[in-house]
């Protein structure tokens, strides 16, 4: 198994500004996801994240207002640019289990609240 | 594309009731399927997982069977407890060299005592 730690737990930012996102998992994992969870919905994929190469990206999110960076393989940060009230959610990353790539632990999330 | 449907909730349960979450998915070739639960305030773990058609995942008393004939992956319960209150979520990662998740809705269950 991994645990994963993301920090902030919880923020509540004001409209136009970005918070960044840390998660720092205990052993090295090749692959680490980002996903929203807004309120009262399930998890929706924002991005993928792979040591050494660009963050690939799902439909209806980009690069300019969800800047991922994966220096190593046990850290990522996303970063939620410009907030508006409509980027309230829940954000979670996982990684892949080594052990099994279908596998994926998650974090406890980061809820943020944008006023 | 593929795709995860659940069973809409809330569901509400006393102590020791039967409990069944329905979810069916939609994926081309043959996708991995699991449910997650989130208990409050905390993350999502995985409860279990099945990788091929007529496997059977099973922790915590919980069970679900892979049916491909029916592209259902069915979460039950035989007797539930107040500790098992939370948001079940079903899921799928379509091949097997992709990694990615497709969650259902999630389901939220309360038991009381």
């Amino acid at each position: 198994s991994a645990v994963i730690s993301q920090k902030p737990s919880r923020d509540i930012c004001q409209r136009g500004t970005s918070l960044t996102i840390q998660c720092q998992v205990d052993s090295q994992v090749t692959m680490m996801f980002w996903y929203r969870q807004q309120p009262g919905q399930s998890l929706t994929l924002i991005a993928t994240a792979n040591q050494g190469s660009e963050a690939t990206y799902e439909s209806g999110f980009v690069i300019d207002k969800f800047p991922i960076s994966r220096p190593n393989l046990t850290f990522s940060t996303l970063t939620v640019s410009n907030m508006s009230p409509e980027d309230s959610s829940i954000y979670l990353c996982s990684v892949t289990a080594n052990e099994a790539k279908n596998i994926q632990y998650f974090g406890a999330g980061t809820r943020l609240s944008v006023l | 594309g593929d795709s995860v449907t659940q069973m809409e909730g809330p569901v509400t349960l006393s102590e020791e009731a039967f409990l069944t979450i329905n979810c069916t998915y939609t994926a081309t070739g043959y996708p991995s399927l699991f449910w997650y639960v989130q208990y409050p305030g905390e993350g999502l773990q995985l409860l279990l997982k099945a990788t091929k058609a007529d496997d059977k995942g099973s922790n915590k008393g919980f069970e679900a069977t892979y049916r491909k004939e029916t592209t259902s992956f069915h979460l039950e319960k035989g007797s539930v407890q107040v500790s098992d209150s939370a948001v079940y979520f079903c899921a799928l990662s379509p091949r097997s060299n992709d990694y990615k998740l497709s969650f259902g809705a999630g389901t939220t269950v309360t038991v009381r005592a």
